[in-house]
């Protein structure tokens, strides 16, 4: 099974850096994956990390260590269209008959000010 | 390509009625996804299929649920009896699957149940 904590709500200024952390406890792993949600929208992919280090895209990067279970995902130069929640979610590997299962943590809302 | 489709957009209706909230995937895709969402208890799987079999249905809440997907491009979640706690976003996701790969699911727009 899969334990994944990440913090409720986060506050920032337009312009400025936020990290958005996450981390872990999974009986088998193959993949963490970064999701944007809009209020009343659906959730987006953003980012997907399997091996250890930094994926950067844009704006947005995204941090991996998989021997402490540990992932961030970096936003910079904040926009006000970047309040949003934002989900981490981690892939289990040990899954029989196929499929990309996916456990979510219950998001962190991010809210950018000027 | 259109997304994941998904119908209705919005369902009101009294407890003890049937609900059946329908999806289409995106076309190739091979897994599909059934999501619930609140505020107390975030985003669940309830049930995923691959190939259109049920792979993991441990998340469906009762017996109360059931879903079914008869070819690649349709599913179906059903609620019988519906009871207020039921009041959620529904979300359907779809994705490719097999090797490796990212393979991102990709998410309908939900259909937002309220049941009085």
């Amino acid at each position: 099974g899969q334990n994944i904590d990440q913090p409720t709500e986060m506050t920032a200024t337009e312009g400025a850096i936020v990290q958005i952390n996450c981390t872990y406890q999974t009986s088998g792993f193959n993949g963490l994956f970064w999701y944007q949600q809009h209020a009343g929208e659906a959730p987006t992919f953003l980012s997907y990390n399997v091996l250890d280090g930094l994926e950067e895209k844009g704006r947005f990067s995204s941090f991996l260590s998989r021997s402490k279970g540990y992932s961030y995902l970096l936003l910079k130069e904040l926009q006000m269209k970047d309040s949003a929640s934002y989900l981490c979610a981690v892939r289990d590997r040990h899954h029989t008959g196929g499929g990309n299962k996916l456990t979510f943590g219950t998001g962190t809302q991010l809210k950018v000010e000027l | 390509d259109a997304g994941v489709i998904q119908s209705p957009r919005h369902e009101v209706t009294e407890m003890g009625q049937e609900v059946t909230l329908r999806c289409k995937p995106i076309s190739g895709h091979n897994s599909l996804f059934w999501y619930r969402q609140t505020m107390m208890r975030g985003l669940e799987l309830l049930i995923y299929f691959n190939n259109n079999v049920p792979i993991d249905d441990s998340g469906m809440p009762e017996d109360r649920f059931s879903a079914k997907m008869p070819n690649a491009s349709f599913s179906t979640l059903k609620i019988q009896p519906s009871e207020p706690r039921d009041s959620a976003v529904y979300f359907c996701a779809s994705s490719l699957s097999g090797g490796a790969g990212v393979y991102e699911q990709y998410f309908g727009p939900g259909t937002r149940l309220t049941v009085t």
